[in-house]
């Protein structure tokens, strides 16, 4: 089983700030890897996918990074509409797809 | 408009069955790649289970034997049936598409499981 482990859980930042969220696989997942936005009470909202893709309609500040194991996802310049839960998943196998544990971004 | 509507939560006491619905509006579930997700409460994400465009299924170890994925094409609907439910079963149930690992989610439906 591939095991995605994501730092930090927590991470509280100011808007205007850079914010930078790591995840690491258990083994290589080529560039299988979304990145996900979630807000209380809503579903999951795809912002990343194949790693470095931006899904359409994704303001240009987020972006992601890596190949393998360690991958990024960056916000240039966080805003008030930032402030939620993000995941990542890898799909590198369709027969077992796994989610990190999530990093909550809060206000400082 | 595209969109997924996920039905059939509710209480249920431990042991018991019960079988979601999502029912897919401007696409076609046959043709996609769908799956199931769920959310307990608190916590993050846990994929359950995938069907692919060619029928072949695949299922979390933690619901392995217990749930099974299903789809009626006349009804363009994606199903969940579940049985032996487990008080660790209780979360809201997400279906998706799985375009790009996720492009499309539906809003979610509770499953309570409890005494």
């Amino acid at each position: 089983d591939i095991q995605m482990t994501q730092s930090p859980s927590t991470l509280s930042a100011s808007v205007g700030d850079r914010v930078t969220i790591t995840c690491r696989a258990s083994q290589s997942i080529s560039s299988w890897l979304a990145w996900f936005q979630q807000k209380p009470g809503k579903a999951p909202k795809l912002l990343i996918y194949k790693a470095s893709s931006l899904e359409s309609g994704v303001p240009s500040r987020f972006s992601g990074s890596g190949s393998g194991t360690e991958f990024t996802l960056t916000v240039s310049s966080l805003q008030p509409d930032d402030f939620a839960t993000y995941y990542c998943q890898q799909y590198n196998s369709y027969s077992e797809l796994t989610f990190g544990g999530g990093t909550k971004v809060e206000i400082k | 408009e595209v969109q997924l509507v996920e039905s059939g939560g509710g209480l249920i006491q431990p042991g018991g069955s019960l079988r979601l619905s999502c029912a897919a509006s401007g696409l076609t579930v046959i043709s996609n790649f769908m799956s199931w997700v769920r959310q307990a409460p608190g916590k993050g994400l846990e994929w359950v289970s995938v069907i692919y465009s060619d029928g072949t299924t695949y299922y979390a170890d933690s619901v392995k034997g217990r749930f099974t994925i299903s789809r009626d094409n006349s009804k363009n609907t994606l199903y969940l049936q579940m049985i032996s439910l487990r008080a660790e079963d209780t979360a809201v149930y997400y279906c998706a598409r799985m375009n790009r690992g996720g492009d499309l989610w539906g809003q979610g439906t509770l499953v309570t499981v409890s005494s």
